[in-house]
């Protein structure tokens, strides 16, 4: 398995709401991340788990929350988004101290009304 | 100044031509070098890796880097309908888990 899975593929939620975004994979990586996308721009570093351990956190506002269950599993928290949260959320896995790239998902496209 | 800078394009060939892609970096720390290709609406896939300078092959795609410039290239020989897509280079200076990524550049191969 060469894969990373995030769950869903679409979302939309409101303000209020609270949901959850999963990544799953199963390739023995010890370092998984979270990874924001708007349209046209980069990937930008949200969270680091390393050893299901939180090793970075970029500054993220506390409405997103990560969590690391096990070696296999990363989620994303989200409660009370703003609409420009709007974005496609990210998932990737590597080597603990790999230079040599990720595995990313193919992502979750979150709209929040 | 950015870290790394990429040209986002749109960049539009036709089909068969070879397409250079190409990044610049600030920082000469940077040691490990990679180029990702990402479909619309999809994750980026990682394409080529290489360490330090020099080139590095794999069927149509070459990658180049070139430290004492300060510069990374990507080429795609005979290039195919279904290399229309955002090409992403990345970069880190050490065996780590943050990478600086470019804007991305947009490629269109036309048939």
């Amino acid at each position: 398995d060469t894969e990373v899975t995030q769950t869903p593929k679409h979302l939309v939620m409101g303000m209020t709401n609270k949901k959850s975004l999963k990544c799953e994979q199963h390739m023995g990586h010890r370092a998984m991340y979270w990874y924001k996308q708007k349209a046209k721009k980069p990937p930008e570093l949200m969270f680091v788990y390393s050893y299901e351990k939180l090793s970075i956190n970029e500054s993220v506002p506390s409405r997103f929350s990560p969590e690391c269950p096990n070696s296999s599993l990363l989620n994303l928290h989200l409660h009370a988004l703003q609409p420009e949260d709007s974005a496609l959320y990210l998932c990737a896995s590597s080597q603990e101290n790999s230079g040599f790239g990720y595995t990313f998902g193919s992502g979750t496209r979150l709209t929040v009304v | 100044q950015k870290e790394v800078e990429q040209d986002p394009g749109p960049l539009s060939v036709p089909e068969g031509a070879i397409v250079s892609l190409n990044c610049t970096y600030s920082n000469s720390a940077f040691q490990y070098f990679m180029w990702y290709r990402q479909y619309s609406r999809k994750g980026p896939e990682l394409l080529m890796y290489t360490y330090s300078s020099g080139n590095k092959e794999d069927g149509r795609f070459t990658a180049q880097v070139d430290k004492s410039s300060k510069y990374i290239s990507l080429f795609i020989r005979d290039s195919q309908p279904s290399d229309s897509a955002t090409y992403l280079c990345a970069m880190s200076p050490y065996l780590g888990n943050q990478f600086y990524f470019g804007t991305g550049t947009s490629l269109t191969v036309i048939p």
